[in-house]
């Protein structure tokens, strides 16, 4: 079974760019997670989409998006880049049943930014 | 709100020596917790997790974590570490639909 495919792995960009991050999950899992790890925050939250729907958001600009798509696939974008945004970018999938969390997250190994 | 603490940064263990990492939490509902490891340059994947049941709970790889009300506790064990043991260990708890992570300890293993 594959396993969670994050892609690009690694990606540099400037200031004020904007960056789109591809995310495909397990087979059969129904919701992606998006996290971004830093040094210094660690790993916080941005946002959960299910069947579509974003249904859970962290605390992050509105610069900060994303989207899924009918197959499960999510993308996730950072429009006008600054250089705090470098990050390990990890997606995770689980099935996404409904209620609370049962934390059964696989995680993809992650989009490496660096944002000059 | 819910949180966790994991108490220390960096823990260093002599190989076959044991391994605790600390987490504490923080929640207003019975929690769910659970400990990820992260390896380099990797995601994280799920170690072990606590969803009321039994309170001592083991996970792959030897590890095993031991929920106390109490204490607010769930600490992480192994009994002999493993230079392949090193990694980054983080703990979390679920809130409704996410989860919240610590801020993470990395375990050095030396020989």
């Amino acid at each position: 079974k594959a396993g969670v495919t994050q892609t690009p792995r690694y990606l540099i960009k400037t200031r004020g760019q904007q960056v789109t991050l591809s995310c495909s999950p397990i087979s059969g899992h129904r919701s992606v997670s998006w996290y971004q790890q830093t040094p210094g925050q660690g790993l916080q939250f941005l946002f959960e989409y299910f069947s579509e729907t974003q249904r859970n958001k962290g605390n992050f600009p509105g610069r900060f998006s994303g989207r899924q798509f009918s197959n499960s696939r999510s993308e996730m974008n950072v429009s006008t880049l600054e250089l705090g945004d470098s990050a390990l970018y990890l997606c995770a999938s689980s099935l996404g049943t409904s209620g609370r969390s049962t934390g059964e997250l696989f995680f993809g190994e992650g989009s490496r930014l660096t944002v000059l | 709100a819910q949180s966790v603490t994991q108490l220390g940064s960096h823990v260093s263990v002599s190989e076959g020596a044991l391994v605790l990492l600390r987490c504490n939490y923080s929640s207003s509902v019975p929690p769910y917790l659970f400990w990820y490891v992260q390896y380099p340059n990797q995601g994280l994947q799920l170690l072990l997790k606590y969803t009321s049941a039994a309170t001592l709970v083991k996970g792959i790889n030897g590890f095993e974590a031991e929920f106390k009300k109490s204490e607010t506790s769930f600490h992480l064990t192994k009994p002999s570490a493993h230079m392949s043991d090193a990694a980054e260990y983080f703990c979390a708890v679920s809130n409704t639909d996410k989860l919240i992570f610590g801020t993470g300890t990395r375990l050095q293993v030396f020989p």
